[in-house]
């Protein structure tokens, strides 16, 4: 069966820092994974999917994940966090297996952005 | 740009009603999902369907159901609300089609008040 764990419940970081948001996954076979983002009182939105092409994988607002099979992670990363970055993110696995691209969300992680 | 809309953004109801929440997506795709999201428990699949009056059970499909008529509309059903089915509702929609079968487009949620 696919999992999914988010490893922080809330990150805080300063303006300008690096941001990480790290996510492990378990799959029976080789995985589609994603990285959601939802801004409050907004809907989800898709920030990039991994589907076993390229390794790393670039989103949208300068966001990239790196898949690493060897640790079973699928890690977000920024460069410079801004203000606007401040929501909550789910790290997503599909769950193929007979259904119809059904996803497992994990719990989210809180950002917070300082000025 | 896809659209998934939701009826309500905000709804309160009294315990034993029974409460409608509807779902509309624009963009044809043949399935359509409802979560609901809890804080610290991320989202959590109630019922799919991925075509016109097909529905499969999620992970928790206790207390609801739902229809399908029409292939853009997807309506969850509470057949009589309970103060524990006070949640944030989510509905998303994604294509039948290799390569995007998996990207759910999600509308802006309905936070649904049982009192």
């Amino acid at each position: 069966a696919q999992s999914v764990t988010q490893l922080d419940s809330h990150v805080s970081v300063s303006e300008g820092t690096p941001v990480l948001l790290r996510c492990n996954y378990s799959s029976s076979y080789s995985p589609s994974l994603f990285w959601y983002v939802q801004h409050p009182n907004k809907g989800l939105q898709l920030l990039l999917k991994y589907t076993s092409a390229a390794t790393l994988v670039k989103g949208i607002n300068g966001f990239e994940a790196e898949f690493k099979k060897s640790e079973t992670s699928f890690h977000l990363t920024k460069p410079s966090a801004h203000m606007s970055d401040a929501a909550e993110y789910f790290c997503v696995v599909s769950s193929y297996g007979g259904s119809q691209g059904n996803l497992i969300f994990g719990k989210g992680t809180k950002l917070s952005v300082k000025p | 740009d896809v659209k998934v809309t939701q009826s309500s953004r905000y709804l309160v109801k009294r315990t034993g009603e029974k409460v409608f929440l509807e779902c509309v997506q624009d963009m044809d795709h043949e399935n359509m999902f409802w979560y609901r999201q809890d804080p610290g428990l991320g989202l959590r699949l109630i019922y799919f369907s991925y075509d016109v009056k097909m529905k499969e059970k999620g992970d928790i499909p206790e207390g609801y159901s739902v229809s399908r008529e029409k292939k853009e509309r997807f309506s969850l059903i509470l057949e009589s609300a309970s103060t524990n089915q006070t949640s944030m509702y989510l509905c998303a929609s994604s294509p039948l089609q290799a390569g995007d079968l998996e990207t759910q487009y999600f509308g802006p949620g309905t936070r649904l008040l049982v009192l």
